[in-house]
Formats: C-alpha cells, structure tokens, sequence
C-alpha cells in the first residue's frame, strides 16, 4: 500500500462547485503539504501544516482552503472552483526539520468546465 | 526571490549513452538541494539530498553533484528504464521556518533502446 494516498485519483467538475481532495498518510509525519503542477510552472505550495493545530499558507493559497482532521489526514478543498485551478495537485509529508525530505503522493487530477 | 533553473528541458539518449543533467539556483542561504524523479502519472519520487558545496551522492547508475550556484544529476549508462522527468529543488534560509521547497520545472528524460 502506498504511503501517502491521494482520493480520488481523478475528477472532473464544473465552474462553481465546491470540491474536497482528500490524503492520507501512513508515514507518521507530522508535516503535511499540498502542492499544485502545472505544465511549465513546476511545483508550486498551496498550504502546509506542521501538526494538527498549524496550518499556514504557501505561496498559492488563494482560492483553497485546508483542513487537518488527524496527524495522518490533511484535506484540500476548493470552494467554488474555476477553470484555472484545472492541474495535477500533490500531496506530500515530511519529517520536521530541514534537510527532510518530501514524500509525495500519486497526485490527483482535477479537470474544471 | 529564490529561483531554480534546470536545463535542458528535454534530453533525449541512446541507451548506454551517458550524459548530465544541470540544476542552477539562486537562493538565500542554501539548507538543501533535493532531486527528484517523476514518472507519468505518478507523484515525484525523493532521489537524494545534497547539503553543502562538494558533497556527492551516487544511487544505481545516477549520481548528484553540488556547487555553490549548481547540481549535476549525471546518469551513467542510462536504460530505457531511466526515462523520466527529473526534479530539483531547493530549501533555503529564506524560505524561514516552514522549509520551504522551490521547485525547477524539470527535465524530460527519454532513452532509446
């Protein structure tokens, strides 16, 4: 079983509706990240979140908003999505400190009409 | 602003035919530099670490190298298996306490048997 597990692994939706992209994680990391891909962009951090009662904004935050329900459970909504939040978006968890690595999920593909 | 540049966008090799990837940052104050590889339709998988200027890290046929401005991925007799997008980051001091990765956009790898 994968480590980090990302649900659902495909969606697609129309402008306006509220969505949720669930994760996962059996790693114990208390670290949790959601990233977004995009063709010629890279990598780009939406939110993190160091522990359950810490959640901070990335560099992309606007338009999203997370929850965390568990140490292992780190959920990404989009309240009334747009076309333009269309990418793959990723999940991923570390261990604290620098020099960690992070471990990533299968990503979750998010199509919006 | 950090910024991770990573040439050339697309390498395409003969099997057997070794070559190198380049990763160029400007970042301040350089906590770790990361390489990743990216399967289709996967999430990017964690290669290796690298901390400071002169340090090494070898796996299978890749091995990474670190300067003060770059990183090499240099890959050795490489397989058809070894086709991949390959990732860098970086994680700086300005990046402050939420460890922050910047992500370059990456480097299509095709080998041809």
């Amino acid at each position: 079983d994968a480590d980090v597990t990302q649900t659902p692994r495909n969606r697609i939706t129309k402008t306006g509706k509220r969505i949720m992209l669930e994760c996962s994680q059996t790693k114990g990391h208390d670290r949790m990240y959601w990233y977004r891909q995009d063709p010629g962009l890279g990598l780009r951090l939406i939110y993190y979140s160091f522990d359950v009662k810490d959640i901070n904004k990335g560099e992309i935050s606007d338009g999203y908003s997370v929850s965390r329900q568990a140490q292992a459970k780190f959920s990404l909504s989009l309240e009334s999505a747009i076309p333009n939040q269309t990418a793959l978006y990723f999940c991923a968890t570390s261990e604290p400190g620098h020099h960690q690595p992070q471990h990533f999920g299968d990503g979750t593909r998010l199509s919006i009409l | 602003e950090d910024q991770v540049t990573q040439s050339p966008e697309a390498l395409r090799l003969q099997e057997g035919e070794s070559s190198s990837l380049n990763c160029s940052y400007t970042v301040s104050g350089l906590r770790g530099l990361f390489w990743y590889r990216q399967d289709p339709g996967k999430g990017p998988e964690f290669l290796f670490t690298l901390y400071s200027a002169g340090e090494e890290k070898e796996k299978e046929r890749l091995k990474a190298t670190l300067t003060k401005k770059e990183s090499f991925l240099h890959i050795t007799a490489p397989k058809p298996e070894d086709s991949a997008t390959y990732l860098c980051a970086v994680q700086a001091v300005s990046g402050g306490s939420n460890y922050k990765l910047t992500f370059g956009k990456g480097t299509l790898l095709t080998v041809n048997p």
